[in-house]
């Protein structure tokens, strides 16, 4: 079974500009979460998803940041102008559905896309 | 929120040493989970753990929920073990929160 995967995994930008990012989480998890870490703190979440709707947007910062999950499968990530302070490792996790039997809350994270705005 | 403390923030080690990091949290969680994050900056997750004691490997995680702290352990450390080793929690589906994590260096 393939894990969670981001696109890209590395993304060089200069401030100003928008940079998009992808994740596809494991087939037939309904939740789906973005992470960043930011210069070298702590990891914080930023937002989450149950299919297409959003559960959770309590954690993005500003309104530069936009996250949709089109149909509920793939999510995107855009920042729209990038600043300096975004550079760091943005993160995606998806699990399973709540109260499946047999089911876990065990997020699986993808790679992470390391975003660098000079 | 909840709040979640990582103990010690850095610890250096020779290959070969065993070692345990500490996670203390300040609410119930059924959520419990160890990412050890590697010099490509990818997060490995390594156990979940919302209770009770889990091995692999050369690597066990305790979490003892009443006294809301868990324990990673590590032994027969290498060099291959460096990195930072967060732990993470949470309730149900909601977000997880990240401890500041733990950076260990192995010394060949």
């Amino acid at each position: 079974e393939a894990g969670v995967t981001q696109f890209p995994s590395h993304s060089v930008i200069e401030k100003g500009q928008t940079v998009t990012l992808r994740c596809d989480p494991i087939s037939g998890h309904d939740n789906l979460y973005w992470y960043r870490r930011v210069m070298g703190k702590e990891i914080k979440f930023l937002l989450h998803f149950v299919k297409e709707s959003k559960q959770d947007e309590s954690g993005m910062p500003n309104n530069r940041f936009l996250a949709e999950r089109t149909g509920g499968t793939y999510s995107t990530l855009k920042v729209q102008p990038a600043e300096l302070e975004d550079s760091g490792v943005y993160f995606c996790a998806s699990s399973q559905e709540t109260g499946r039997v047999g089911g876990t809350d065990t997020q699986y994270f993808g790679p992470g896309t390391r975003l660098t705005v000079l | 929120g909840i709040q979640v403390e990582q103990s010690p923030p850095d610890l250096i080690l020779q290959e070969g040493a065993n070692s345990t990091l500490r996670c203390n949290f300040s609410d119930s969680v059924n959520n419990l989970q160890w990412f050890h994050q590697n010099p490509w900056g990818q997060l490995i997750n390594l156990f979940y753990i919302p209770s009770g004691t889990k091995q692999n490997g050369r690597l066990s995680a305790t979490t003892v929920a009443t006294e809301r702290y868990s324990l990673l352990y590590i032994s027969s450390s290498q060099t291959t073990d460096s990195g930072v080793y967060f732990c993470a929690v949470g309730y149900n589906n909601n977000d997880m929160r990240f401890g500041a994590g733990t950076r260990l260096t192995v010394k060949p």
